[in-house]
C-alpha cells in the first residue's frame, strides 16, 4: 500500500509568491517522522525540513514551513516568497520506527515538480 | 555540517565488468548508510541497508550478489554493481544519518553517481 502520496505532479508559483505542496502519509504507527527533500536538475538530495509525529508546533526552516495535520495526516510544504532558485522537484518522505529501534527507512512520495516563473 | 560525498560522480563503463561506488560522510560518523536508486523522472527507490561492520540489509527484490555493500568504517560505504549490464544504468544515491545531529533521523545524501553501461 502506498504511504506516502503527492497528488501534484507539478506546479508552477510566481516568483516572490508562496506555494503549498501537499502531501498525505498512511501509518498505524504513533512514532514518525515526515520530511521534505528539494532534488535539483543536478541530482542531488537537499534535506529541507522535519517534522516528529509529537511535535505539538510546525516546523519551520527559514522560508519553508510544513503544515502538519495529525488528524488528517497530511504534511504539506508552504514554501514562502519563492526563488527561481526553488525551481526542483520536491519529495515528501516518512519514516517509521521499527520496534528493534533500528535505524528505520524513508519511505518517497513521487514528487511534484515547481517551476517558479518571473 | 552533515555533509555526504559520493564517487564517482558519473561512470560509463562496458557490460560485465564491475563498477564501486563510494559513499562518504565527511564531517560525521555514520553507522547507517542507505543506497537508493532512482530511474528518470521516478521516486527514489531503497536497495538496502548498510550497517557498519555486519551485513547490509537488502530490500525485497534486490540481489545480493549483484549489488555487494560493504560499510567498513564510519564515515565509508561503498556499492559495487557487478557483471553489470544495460538495465543496471540509474542514478545511485546514497544517504547516512548522523545520530549525533540536531536531526538524528534525518539522512543527508550524497550528490549520486549516474552509472550507464554500455
Amino acid at each position: 500500500a502506498q504511504k506516502i502520496t503527492q497528488t501534484q505532479p507539478g506546479m508552477f508559483v510566481q516568483e516572490k509568491e508562496a506555494v503549498t505542496l501537499d502531501c498525505t502519509y498512511d501509518t498505524s504507527d504513533q512514532s514518525y517522522g515526515l520530511f521534505w527533500y528539494k532534488q535539483p536538475s543536478s541530482g542531488e538530495m537537499i534535506f529541507l525540513i522535519y517534522q516528529g509525529s509529537y511535535d505539538e508546533q510546525n516546523a519551520t526552516e527559514g522560508r519553508y514551513s510544513l503544515n502538519f495535520q495529525k488528524a488528517r495526516k497530511s504534511a504539506n510544504l508552504v514554501i514562502s516568497a519563492s526563488q527561481l532558485g526553488d525551481s526542483a522537484m520536491y519529495f515528501c518522505a516518512m519514516r517509521e520506527i521499527f520496534f528493534t529501534g533500528t535505524a528505520s527507512k524513508l519511505t518517497f512520495g513521487t514528487g511534484t515538480r515547481l517551476q517558479v516563473t518571473l | 555540517g552533515a555533509v555526504v560525498s559520493q564517487h564517482p560522480s558519473w561512470v560509463i563503463c562496458k557490460s560485465g565488468t564491475s563498477v564501486k561506488i563510494e559513499c562518504r560522510s565527511l564531517d560525521f560518523q555514520a553507522t547507517t548508510m542507505f543506497w537508493y536508486r532512482q530511474f528518470p523522472k521516478q521516486s527514489l527507490m531503497l536497495m538496502a541497508t548498510s550497517n557498519e561492520g555486519s551485513k547490509a540489509t537488502y530490500e525485497q527484490g534486490v540481489e545480493k550478489d549483484k549489488f555487494l555493500i560493504n560499510h567498513a568504517s564510519l564515515t565509508l560505504s561503498t556499492l559495487t554493481v557487478t557483471s553489470a549490464h544495460p538495465e543496471d544504468s540509474s542514478f545511485y544515491i546514497c544517504s547516512a544519518r548522523d545520530a549525533q545531529g540536531a536531526h538524528p533521523d534525518t539522512q543527508y545524501f550524497g550528490p549520486g553517481t549516474r552509472l550507464t553501461v554500455l
